[in-house]
């Protein structure tokens, strides 16, 4: 039973525009939401987070938006860069130190 | 910066060994996990432990076990390898202040293959 749902495996979009990534979750107890990204031979960094008491947060070209009611969260790259070129994770919390991690989609730039 | 480091990055090892994955963290953190990545599952909790000594079942414990007798230190053990036990294995780390949420920091993982 997958609680934190990634339905796109894959994604490709040229340098420059944005890149949206999304993530659908089940669970009504996820409180806290992150964006992991990952390139191949390295363990997933930490990219960006949300509480479920906001609806947006941004980081520079990074911005998380959380629909509750949907129970859908997206990530928002704008504009993208060929150092873009990852597997993005979503992951959830909810009010204990475990995540709960969606399968990946693996983002392509190109140039 | 937090540096979380695991033993090897591949291993290979035959059906019904024991494979200990060691992972080592430097910045005195108290929570610690160990998770599998497999091809469109994502990453798996195995096991965690919120201190030396304490370990708690993640959500795909069989065949699996942990220790944890140093905080900076926390061990996968496989105690009869098996083929669907081949994947990547990743380490990850978070301070641990109660009521606040931690960031998890990574290890580059482990990536085992059972014969």
């Amino acid at each position: 039973d997958q609680q934190v749902k990634q339905n796109s495996p894959s994604l490709s979009v040229q340098e420059g525009r944005i890149s949206i990534l999304n993530c659908d979750y089940t669970n009504s107890m996820f409180d806290y939401f992150l964006w992991y990204k990952k390139y191949p031979a390295e363990g997933p960094t930490f990219l960006i987070s949300i509480s479920s008491i906001k609806d947006k947060n941004e980081d520079g070209r990074f911005t998380v938006f959380l629909n509750k009611s949907a129970k859908h969260l997206s990530l928002h790259i704008v504009p993208s860069q060929p150092g873009d070129s990852a597997v993005y994770f979503c992951a959830a919390s909810a009010g204990a130190q475990k995540l709960v991690f969606g399968q990946g989609t693996r983002l392509t730039i190109n140039p | 910066d937090v540096k979380v480091t695991q033993s090897s990055r591949y291993l290979v090892k035959r059906t019904g060994e024991k494979v200990f994955l060691e992972c080592v963290q430097d910045m005195d953190h108290e929570n610690m996990f160990w998770y599998r990545q497999d091809p469109g599952l994502g990453l798996r909790l195995i096991y965690f432990s919120y201190d030396v000594k304490m370990k708690e079942k993640g959500d795909i414990p069989e065949g699996y076990s942990v220790s944890r007798e140093k905080k900076e230190r926390f061990s996968l053990i496989l105690e009869s390898a098996s083929t669907n036990q081949t994947s990547m294995y990743l380490c990850a780390s978070s301070r641990g202040t109660s009521g606040r949420r931690d960031t998890q920091y990574f290890g580059p993982g482990t990536r085992l293959t059972v014969l």
